[in-house]
């Protein structure tokens, strides 16, 4: 199975902030990387696939790079309802499997 | 609209049984591949099963893998997850999810609102 490291595990940032978050897997996967943003008591939600891809309507501060083991999120200018917690995803291969969050924070 | 509405998550005691389903409406559901994906409370997401279009194709995390089955009938918008030998790991909420099948890997552009499965004595 692809084990997929994701740091860090929590982040405390202000609004207009910018911030990463990294993804490692433990095999290559190409771009198959997707990122999601979950808020308490919501589903997932996709931001970008294929690694950089940007999700119709969602917003351009959200940006994503990286090929084959390593990803990154990026945030630009952090908004209030940006808080909250992200998860990468690999999709090459079966079992998928997910990263274990980030949890973005209001310092 | 694309929406997903889960159903059937109970409290189920240690062993039992349970059937999941998910209907989809807003798009051509014989199309897309279906996924289901589960959070237990306070965790991060656990991919647990994948079914083809046409069901053909099918796969298990291995944690689910002998105990769960999933199923779809197109002809009637739904998504399904029969489980068996339920244990006190499985508590969690059940999302399904759609997979775009954009040929650029697997991935869940369309979730449900989750169904809570509690498996407790």
């Amino acid at each position: 199975d692809i084990q997929m490291t994701q740091s860090p595990s929590s982040v405390s940032a202000s609004v207009g902030d910018r911030v990463t978050i990294t993804c490692r897997a433990s095999q290559g996967i190409s771009s198959w990387l997707a990122w999601y943003q979950q808020k308490p008591g919501k589903a997932p939600k996709v931001l970008i696939y294929a690694a950089s891809t940007l999700q119709s309507g969602v917003p351009s501060r959200f940006s994503g790079s990286g090929s084959g083991t390593d990803f990154t999120l990026t945030i630009n200018s952090l908004q209030p309802e940006d808080f909250a917690t992200y998860y990468c995803q690999q999709g090459d291969s079966f079992p998928i499997t997910f990263g274990r969050g980030t949890r973005l924070e209001i310092k | 609209e694309v929406q997903l509405v889960e159903s059937g998550g109970l409290l189920v005691q240690p062993g039992g049984s349970l059937r999941l389903s998910c209907a989809a409406s807003g798009f051509t559901f014989s199309s897309y591949h279906m996924n289901w994906v589960r959070q237990a409370p306070g965790k991060g997401l656990e991919w647990i099963s994948f079914i083809s279009s046409s069901s053909s194709t099918i796969y298990y995390a291995d944690s689910v893998k002998g105990r769960f089955t999933i199923s779809r009938d197109n002809a009637k918008n739904s998504l399904y997850l029969q489980m068996n030998s339920l244990r006190d790991e499985d508590t969690a909420l059940y999302y399904c999810a759609r997979d775009p099948i954009r040929g650029d890997g697997y991935n869940f552009d369309s979730w449900g609102q989750g169904t809570l499965v509690t498996v407790s004595s």
